[in-house]
């Protein structure tokens, strides 16, 4: 089995909807983080948390939120989806905040927002 | 403000051949600086590392040097196979009070031809 997974991998939607995309990791590690890569960008961070029932804003939060209510899971929440949120998005976790430790990221999620 | 750039969109080179991936910051507070790679349709791996106390760190075929007075990292990759054909990214860490967070360059898409 996958350690770190998304869902849904593909997703299509409307301007205006809420949209949650789920992020399940099984190591039992305290961080977590979402990051949308556009082309031109690379990876920006969204959000993150440092563990249960904390939630951090990263560098491009507007529009997004998250919730941490365990250890195993973040999901990512578009309040009301624009087209500017069309892109891909990766979650990722490590275990410790030594910055030397290293992210593992899921497969990403495609969303395409018409 | 772009912090961490990798100002070569692509990259193309001869199996066999090496290739040469470059990297520039601007924050002299990072302290760590990590590669990805990444392949179509799966989330990035992490590569290899190098801490700012080093200037070179080996890896079998990867290489990463660091400039810190250039503020300037690359990565070397020999003999280049095709599987190496993926977007990399080189990231930073390290700075007072970001934590666990990585800055992400735009990546660079190599290509290595048979």
């Amino acid at each position: 089995d996958a350690e770190i997974t998304q869902s849904p991998r593909h997703k299509i939607t409307e301007t205006g909807r809420q949209v949650t995309l789920a992020c399940h990791q099984i190591w039992n590690h305290n961080n977590m983080f979402w990051y949308r890569q556009d082309l031109g960008h690379g990876l920006r961070l969204i959000h993150y948390s440092y563990g249960v029932h904390d939630t951090n804003k990263g560098e491009v939060s507007d529009g997004y939120s998250v919730s941490r209510s365990n250890t195993e899971d973040l999901p990512l929440t578009l309040e009301s989806a624009a087209s500017s949120q069309t892109s891909v998005y990766f979650c990722a976790s490590s275990e410790s905040l030594a910055y030397t430790d290293t992210q593992y990221f899921g497969p990403g999620t495609r969303l395409t927002v018409l | 403000d772009q912090q961490v750039k990798q100002n070569s969109p692509s990259l193309s080179v001869q199996e066999g051949r090496i290739s040469i991936l470059n990297c520039d910051y601007t924050n002299s507070m990072f302290d760590y600086f990590l590669w990805y790679k990444k392949y179509p349709a799966e989330g990035p791996t992490f590569l290899i590392s190098i801490s700012s106390i080093k200037d070179k760190n080996e890896d079998g075929r990867f290489t990463v040097f660091l400039n810190k007075s250039a503020k300037h990292l690359s990565l070397h990759i020999v003999p280049s196979q095709p599987g190496d054909s993926a977007v990399y990214f080189c990231a930073a860490s390290g700075v007072p009070g970001n934590t666990g967070k990585l800055i992400f360059g735009q990546g660079t898409t190599l290509q290595v031809k048979p």
